[in-house]
C-alpha cells in the first residue's frame, strides 16, 4: 500500500535563503508524485508532478523537485524563497493503477524578513 | 469563477444532528473526490466517483456518512448523528481522466469547515 512521509512539520527559513521540504514514499510498484501547497484560507493548488521521464520536475514559482528511486524520495526544493512562500505544502503519492492520491501530512515553510 | 465550489464553507451544529456538503466540480470533470482533513494532518481520503458511480470508499467513511453524485456533476456529503470526532475540514476535488489511472492533478476547492458541539 502506498503512504507517503514528510519528515518536517515546520520549516522556517529566512527570506532569500534556500529551502528544501522532504517527502519520502513507500510504495512497491512504479507511482506518480506530486507537490500541492495550500495558502492560507485557500484550496490545495498543483505546484509540480512527477509522471516519468526527467526526474527533475520543475513547477510553479520556482520550485522544483527531484524523483529519486532508489531513495524513494521526492524532496522539494527552491534556491530563495519570498514571504509570499509561506503557506503548507503537501506531498502526494499515487500508485501505478490507482485512481486515489495518497497525501503526507504537510510541512509548514514559514519565511521570515 | 469556474473552479471548484463548495457550500457551506462554515457549518456549526450540535452533537446529533444532521448535516450536508454539496460540491460543485468543474464542469467538464468526470472524478470527483472527497477527503477530510482535520489540523496538523494532510488530506485523508473519504470516497471516488466517476461520474455517478461510487467506485471506493474508504474505510474512515462509518455508515453515517453517505455521499451522492446523482447525475455526474454536483455531489453531496451528509454526515448523519454527527459527532464532535466529525469536526474537520472537508474537502472536495475533481479531475479529468478517461481510462486508466489518475496522472493528472486533482483541483480542490477551499473546503467546507464543521464544528461539532
Amino acid at each position: 500500500a502506498q503512504s507517503v512521509t514528510q519528515l518536517d512539520s515546520q520549516v522556517p527559513v529566512f527570506e532569500e535563503a534556500p529551502v528544501e521540504l522532504r517527502c519520502n514514499y513507500s510504495s512497491s510498484v512504479s507511482v506518480y508524485l506530486f507537490w500541492y501547497v495550500q495558502y492560507p484560507n485557500q484550496g490545495l493548488q498543483l505546484l509540480l508532478k512527477y509522471l516519468s521521464g526527467s526526474t527533475l520536475v520543475k513547477g510553479i514559482n520556482g520550485f522544483e523537485a527531484e524523483f529519486n528511486k532508489s531513495q524513494t524520495s521526492f524532496h522539494l526544493r527552491k534556491p530563495s524563497v519570498h514571504i509570499s512562500d509561506t503557506a503548507e505544502y503537501f506531498c502526494a503519492v499515487s500508485e501505478g493503477g490507482s485512481y486515489i492520491p495518497t497525501f503526507g501530512r504537510g510541512t509548514s515553510l514559514i519565511v521570515h524578513p | 469563477d469556474t473552479g471548484v465550489s463548495q457550500n457551506p464553507r462554515h457549518k456549526i451544529t450540535k452533537r446529533g444532528q444532521n448535516v450536508t456538503f454539496r460540491c460543485d466540480p468543474i464542469s467538464e470533470h468526470n472524478r470527483l473526490y472527497w477527503y477530510r482533513q482535520t489540523l496538523g494532518q494532510g488530506p485523508e481520503f473519504l470516497t471516488y466517483f466517476q461520474n455517478e458511480a461510487q467506485l471506493e470508499k474508504s474505510r474512515l467513511l462509518s455508515d453515517r456518512f453517505s455521499a451522492e453524485r446523482p447525475k455526474g456533476s454536483f455531489s453531496t456529503l451528509e454526515i448523519q448523528r454527527t459527532e464532535q470526532g466529525d469536526s474537520a475540514m472537508y474537502l472536495c476535488a475533481s479531475s479529468l481522466g478517461y481510462g486508466g489511472p489518475i496522472s493528472g492533478e486533482l483541483f480542490f476547492g477551499e473546503g467546507s469547515r464543521l464544528t461539532v458541539l
